[in-house]
């Protein structure tokens, strides 16, 4: 079965934490994507990945970091510098920039 | 301002209904997408299109790129309709591209 997995499902931060919220794809695509998505807002992208080993920043990149060291995984560190991370974090894939994107279930972090 | 609207926001239809959500953007867009978001938060694409009309089962896309406006259509919808639709545009970012999102429409079919 092809797709994308996000771990864990609900996440719980405490103040001054970082926290990394996973994402695996298993569809062999090339680029992947961290999405955040607050209450009455459309999605924001916040860093995306065209290949392995390469990143760039998209429009609220502060506060967090990502590596892409495999093709198949691109893990998001929500850093202590974000300071209003509760959200619901979404993570896509696609074969290449401009082609569908395939979601995965979505990660909700809480701060405590 | 928000460079895709969507309308209406919030929707509720009894079913067998015949449904249309509406998309306006304001930039030139190499394409669009519609997206479904189910309450548990999982997203599906449903479709993506730069021109024309594109059909999958009851569900129907059009696009109109002279005016800017895209139409997502459900026919003879169906309380498991009821979900986020979204639409989203592909924009020029630098030498890449990237999508900008609506806000959503809730869509809520009942029995």
């Amino acid at each position: 079965d092809g797709g994308i997995t996000q771990s864990p499902k609900y996440l719980f931060r405490k103040e001054g934490q970082n926290v990394t919220l996973s994402c695996e794809q298993n569809l062999n695509h090339d680029a992947m994507y961290w999405y955040r998505q607050d209450p009455g807002q459309g999605l924001r992208l916040i860093y995306y990945s065209q290949i392995v080993n390469d990143f760039q920043k998209g429009d609220i990149a502060e506060g967090y970091s990502v590596s892409r060291e495999k093709k198949e995984s691109f893990p998001l560190t929500v850093t202590s510098a974000q300071k209003n991370p509760t959200a619901f974090y979404l993570c896509a894939s696609s074969i290449a920039q401009q082609e569908t994107q395939y979601f995965g279930p979505g990660t909700r972090l809480l701060v405590l | 301002k928000n460079e895709v609207e969507q309308s209406p926001q919030n929707l509720t239809a009894q079913e067998g209904e015949f449904i249309t959500i509406n998309c306006s953007y304001s930039v030139g867009i190499s394409a669009l997408h519609w997206l479904q978001q189910h309450p548990g938060g999982g997203i599906v694409s449903l479709f993506m299109l730069s021109s024309g009309k594109k059909k999958h089962g009851r569900l129907i896309a059009t696009i109109n790129i002279q005016e800017k406006h895209s139409s997502l259509h459900i026919t003879a919808s169906h309380p498991r309709d009821s979900a986020v639709y979204i639409c989203a545009v592909s924009l020029e970012w630098g030498s890449n591209y990237k999508l900008t999102f609506g806000k959503g429409t809730l869509l809520t079919v009942n029995p």
